[in-house]
């Protein structure tokens, strides 16, 4: 079945460093990428959208890779702050049935 | 412009009883989706809907499980006899268009507990 992995479950960064975040999917082919945050108790909200033929999008200290030879995306916050901490989900799409990660969770130590 | 609405957004229920979960899309937008979250797994789809339309359910339990969305009012997902098992965060999403084009947009979700 379709998956979508996101190796580490946690991720402790220091403030200012950038934070870089790995998703690999396997047995198919996401017309596109997007990378939710989730804060606990909270909803998603969706931040980026990266598409198969694009390798890479940014949005302020946001930054997305997309490797269709890898099957992997990295999510990048530079200049990381303690507000940006929180989980981090990496979803496939390309249907209506979005496909998640379980997430990331990203702790930024000042 | 208000979000996505949910409500309840916390819901204690006993083993046997039915649980009913609302959700009101963003305005202008016609095609909501379900999605479940069981503790530490990752959100999974259950079911996409357009008014008066169910377009897949394929991601729903087949029995005890159902949705619904009305020309006038919000979503509702109905769990009938619930068990502890059916604990888990909601999430309701909706989008202007079908979801294969368009980002979807999440509520805050309703965290069901069974006791």
């Amino acid at each position: 079945s379709q998956k979508i992995e996101q190796n580490s479950e946690a991720l402790n960064i220091q403030e200012g460093k950038t934070a870089t975040l790995t998703c690999n999917y396997t047995n198919y082919s996401p017309a596109y990428l997007q990378w939710y945050r989730q804060d606990p108790g909270r909803g998603p909200v969706f931040l980026l959208l990266i598409r198969e033929n694009e390798k890479e999008k940014r949005k302020e200290r946001l930054k997305v890779t997309f490797d269709t030879t890898l099957k992997q995306s990295l999510f990048h916050i530079t200049a990381s702050q303690p507000a940006d901490s929180a989980t981090y989900l990496c979803v496939g799409a390309g249907s209506y049935q979005l496909t998640f990660g379980k997430g990331t969770k990203l702790s930024v130590i000042p | 412009n208000a979000g996505v609405m949910q409500n309840p957004r916390h819901l204690v229920r006993r083993r046997g009883q039915e649980a009913r979960l609302r959700c009101s899309p963003m305005k202008g937008h016609s095609h909501v989706y379900w999605y479940r979250q069981l503790p530490e797994e990752g959100l999974k789809f259950m079911v996409y809907l357009q008014k008066e339309n169910i377009i897949d359910e394929s991601g729903m339990p087949k029995e005890r499980f159902s949705a619904e969305f009305p020309k006038e009012g919000p979503s509702i997902l109905r769990i009938q006899q619930v068990v502890r098992g059916d604990s888990a965060a909601y999430f309701c999403a909706s989008s202007p268009g079908p979801g294969s084009q368009e980002t979807q947009y999440f509520g805050p979700g309703t965290r069901l507990l069974v006791l």
